[in-house]
């Protein structure tokens, strides 16, 4: 199956900081990439959905300029959690969606703990 | 009212035995189903797609949709331990390539 690598796995801050975090196809193009947010023992919650080329598209009570994401190429899209607090402390998940079939693929997820 | 509606468990079945997962979404234009499984730390992996009404058989793995009843259900035949996760249904609601709005997932757990 297509492979969706995310980096970091985990990352630790300090309250204040940004932390970005990285999410490539390896080996198709993803027109749109998803982010997920998954607080222990919750599902998963859509955070956004990013396009190769345009503004992504934030899902109700997800503050845009605290959690940045860019969509710069068919391969790679970043969510940079900006300021970050200890209630940002979280699981996060990306996915992609190629240009055929209704598939997702997930990256690997990235454990945020902020201090 | 929840878009997607999981039980969340535990279930508990023995090894060998058939567990039984079910979901029920709310958004009667829904055409995409999904099951996938998460390990405690671990990202989703999918289990199965299911798009039209009936039954769909992978291996152990069969998926049932009954879109009359918005109703979708994971059936897992010689449970193993190692099937012990959480299973989550996703339902996309326009079709296609779109966002999929998960369930709070079902904890499953395969006793020896």
């Amino acid at each position: 199956g297509a492979v969706v690598s995310q980096h970091p796995s985990r990352v630790i801050c300090k309250s204040g900081t940004s932390v970005k975090i990285e999410c490539r196809s390896l080996d198709f193009q993803a027109t749109t990439m998803f982010w997920y947010r998954q607080f222990p023992k919750q599902s998963l919650m859509l955070m956004a959905t990013s396009n190769e080329g345009s503004k992504a598209t934030y899902e109700q009570g997800v503050e845009k300029d605290k959690f940045l994401i860019n969509h710069a190429s068919l391969t790679l899209s970043t969510l940079t959690v900006t300021s970050a607090h200890p209630e940002d402390s979280s699981f996060y998940i990306c996915s992609a969606s190629g240009t055929s079939g209704g598939e997702l693929f997930f990256g690997e997820g990235s454990r945020l703990t902020v201090l | 009212q929840k878009e997607v509606e999981q039980n969340s468990g535990p279930l508990s079945v023995p090894e060998g035995a058939i567990a039984s997962l079910n979901c029920t979404y709310s958004d009667r234009v829904s055409q995409s189903f999904f099951w996938y499984r998460q390990y405690s730390g671990k990202s989703p992996e999918l289990i199965m797609s299911i798009y039209s009404n009936g039954d769909k058989e992978d291996g152990r793995f069969t998926a049932q949709l009954n879109k009359a009843s918005q109703y979708v259900s994971l059936l897992i035949r010689d449970s193993q331990p190692s099937d012990s996760a959480t299973y989550l249904c996703a339902v996309n609601p326009l079709g296609g390539y779109n966002k999929l709005i998960f369930g709070a997932g079902t904890r499953l757990a395969v006793h020896p």
